[in-house]
């Protein structure tokens, strides 16, 4: 139980380029996301929380125009990375937690590993 | 603002011999404890967690945890390990007065000999 699945895993674009990244929970419903970003042989990074039905909250220094955070359902939240350029190469990383309680546990994707070119 | 600090970058193990993985916190108060495995290229798989009550804690794949509130530590340890458990470990912290969001530490990286 506690699936979450994140697509797509690998994805390569040109410079200027949007990209749309979801993160979908499989058999469960979640209040609340997570986005993360981790940089090579680092720790992951707060992006922002999103809930559904509301906006996200964005970490301090997170641009809210370049990572657009839609909570729409339940089940699914997206990441689009607008104009991406190559200082946006990263592994993303999403979680999903039932009611976004600290007590309750964060389920992680497999993370999407962009690359811009 | 709480923080966590995982002194061991890497960490060479023979298969069969025991792990401990350090784990250090700040937090005003008790904070909610965890630890999250990494293997490469894939996202994180909790291993055990803490929040109150029994300092040892059990985990999956044989894993064990010990809160020590004087020494603000939150080790990981398992007696034998085995090739699979090669990959990244991060310890996390979070606080339902830091918006239960996670901090997490900067990982450590385990290899296993044969």
């Amino acid at each position: 139980g506690a699936v979450v699945s994140q697509h797509p895993s690998w994805v390569i674009c040109k410079s200027g380029t949007s990209v749309k990244i979801e993160c979908r929970s499989l058999d469960f419903q979640a209040t609340t996301m997570f986005w993360y970003r981790q940089f090579p042989k680092q720790s992951l990074m707060l992006m922002a929380t999103s809930n559904e039905g509301s906006k996200a909250t964005y970490e301090q220094g997170v641009e809210k125009d370049k990572f657009l955070i839609n909570h729409a359902s339940l089940t699914l939240s997206t990441l689009t990375v607008t104009s991406a350029h190559p200082e946006d190469s990263s592994f993303y990383i999403c979680s999903a937690s039932s009611t976004g309680a600290i007590n309750q546990p964060q389920h992680f994707g497999d993370g999407t590993r962009l690359s811009i070119l | 603002a709480q923080s966590v600090t995982q002194p061991d970058i890497h960490i060479t193990v023979s298969e069969g011999a025991s792990l401990e993985l350090r784990c250090n916190y700040s937090y005003g108060a008790t904070p909610y404890l965890f630890w999250y495995v990494q293997s490469p290229g894939q996202g994180l798989q909790l291993l055990l967690k803490y929040f109150s009550g029994d300092t040892l804690v059990q985990g999956i794949k044989g894993f064990e945890a010990e809160f020590k509130r004087s020494q603000s530590s939150f080790n990981l340890r398992k007696p034998s390990v085995h090739w699979s458990d090669a990959a990244e470990y991060f310890c996390a912290v979070g606080a339902q007065a830091a918006g239960n969001k996670l901090t997490f530490g900067g990982g450590t990286r385990v290899l296993v000999k044969p």
